[in-house]
């Protein structure tokens, strides 16, 4: 079975611009949750979605949104980028009845200048 | 609030020896308890993870030891391994909302030849 894959790896933007990062799930698995992880603040909960519909937020501002997919695919977007928003973004997915149980994707690597 | 405090930040063990991590929790409604093991460049891997209904769990050279009425939850790895040399984290999160994980801070463990 494939793993989580989360594209693009790498990504460079400049202040003030919007990125789109993109995950797939495990096959089977609905449930879709996004982190960003930095040296400074570790691993911390943007969001997640379950078919569809955000059902958890995290303590982000929102410039940080999400959405997901009949597919279970999910996307997140960062409008107005700043500097402080550059991370590493990880995506984990879980199947429903075993929520808990996250795997994660590579990340996305986003490098703001 | 930091609600999952995770010790020692770093630590470095001899191959073959022991490597303890420890974490300590605040919300007592949390009931899942994993461990995930991160290589530089890609996303944290599930390793093991308990529920408070028992003391402790051992999978291969991995173990979770949990005590509930301290709140607190380690990982014990014996036998260490070079190929064992990573970031771990603890993790935390409640069944009903499941896709959240609140995480520790990270060891960065390094096994010696």
């Amino acid at each position: 079975k494939a793993g989580v894959t989360q594209t693009p790896r790498y990504l460079i933007k400049t202040r003030g611009q919007q990125v789109t990062l993109s995950c797939s799930p495990i096959s089977g698995h609905r449930s879709v949750s996004w982190y960003q992880q930095t040296p400074g603040q570790g691993l911390q909960f943007l969001f997640e979605y379950f078919s569809e519909t955000q059902r958890n937020k995290g303590n982000f501002p929102g410039r940080f949104s999400g959405r997901q997919f009949s597919n279970s695919r999910s996307e997140m977007n960062v409008s107005t980028l700043e500097l402080g928003d550059s991370a590493l973004y990880l995506c984990a997915s879980s199947r429903r009845r075993a929520a808990n149980e996250q795997f994660f994707g590579p990340g996305t690597r986003l490098t703001v200048l | 609030q930091q609600q999952v405090k995770q010790s020692p930040q770093s630590l470095i063990v001899q191959k073959g020896g022991i490597s303890i991590i420890n974490c300590a929790y605040e919300n007592t409604a949390f009931d899942y308890f994993p461990w995930y093991q991160q290589f530089p460049g890609k996303g944290p891997a599930l390793l093991i993870a308990i529920r408070p209904d028992v003391s402790e769990k051992k999978e291969g050279r991995f173990t979770i030891s949990f005590n509930k009425s301290a709140k607190q939850f380690s990982l014990h790895i014996m036998d260490s391994q070079p190929g064992d040399s990573a970031t771990y984290f603890c993790a935390a999160s409640i069944s009903t909302n499941a896709g959240k994980s609140t995480f520790g801070d990270g060891t960065t463990l390094t096994v010696k030849p």
